[in-house]
């Protein structure tokens, strides 16, 4: 059965602070991982990674992906009271485009 | 990116009645899939709607529960059916485009609750 994990579970920064969340996977037939951002209802989408090693960057926002040792990290720095969400990881198997989801980091910024 | 319109947004409903939510896509799309976020949970696949075919159900997940039609490639609607307390969810449509490399976006969610 496939599985990803996420930790920590929660986070409680202060604004401005840099903070590293985690994604680690074990799946068959691996397609890619993928980064989501959800503050109300909707994901929205943040980053996929495919390959090991390239960084993804967005702003104050980075991922990046090690295949062998089956984990991604996303790094947010400067962080702002914007940034409070659950940040979802997924990983995406098979030819059906299947997300498998880990259970979330839910991230508070406070001021 | 995608938009992804579903309705309802939120609905409250009884228990044993049914309810349909429907999911519109700005362009056409080979795969739409819908997902279900308990609360307090992540999000887990139901089924993946295919234009022409019936929907490819997830282990645990049953089409005489949750029907689906795909009648083209721009929407489709999930049902569930016979609701109990338990199905008290936010329900997810998501679709995958090619642009960009083959990202997968979802919509806005409807938010059902069942008394």
């Amino acid at each position: 059965e496939d599985k990803v994990v996420q930790s920590p579970l929660s986070l409680v920064v202060h604004e401005g602070d840099t903070v590293t969340l985690n994604c680690s996977y074990e799946v068959t037939n691996f397609r890619s991982l993928l980064w989501y951002k959800q503050e109300k209802k909707a994901p929205t989408f943040l980053f996929m990674l495919t390959s090991s090693g390239i960084e993804k960057k967005s702003g104050r926002l980075s991922s990046i992906l090690d295949k062998k040792e089956l984990f991604s990290i996303l790094n947010i720095t400067a962080t702002q009271t914007g940034d409070s969400a659950v940040y979802l990881c997924a990983v995406r198997t098979g030819t059906a485009s299947k997300l498998t989801f880990g259970t979330g980091t839910r991230l508070q910024v406070t001021l | 990116s995608a938009v992804i319109s579903q309705k309802p947004s939120r609905d409250i409903c009884q228990r044993g009645t049914s309810l349909t939510i429907q999911c519109q896509v700005d362009s056409q799309v080979t795969m739409m899939f819908w997902y279900r976020q308990q609360p307090g949970q992540s999000l887990t696949l139901i089924a993946t709607a295919n234009q022409g075919s019936e929907a490819t159900y997830e282990s645990g997940f049953v089409i005489d529960k949750f029907p689906i039609s795909r009648p083209n490639l721009t929407f489709s609607t999930l049902t569930v059916s016979n609701m109990s307390p338990e199905d008290s969810s936010i329900y997810l449509c998501s679709v995958e485009r090619s642009l960009g490399g083959n990202t997968i976006y979802f919509g806005e969610g409807s938010w059902l609750t069942v008394v």
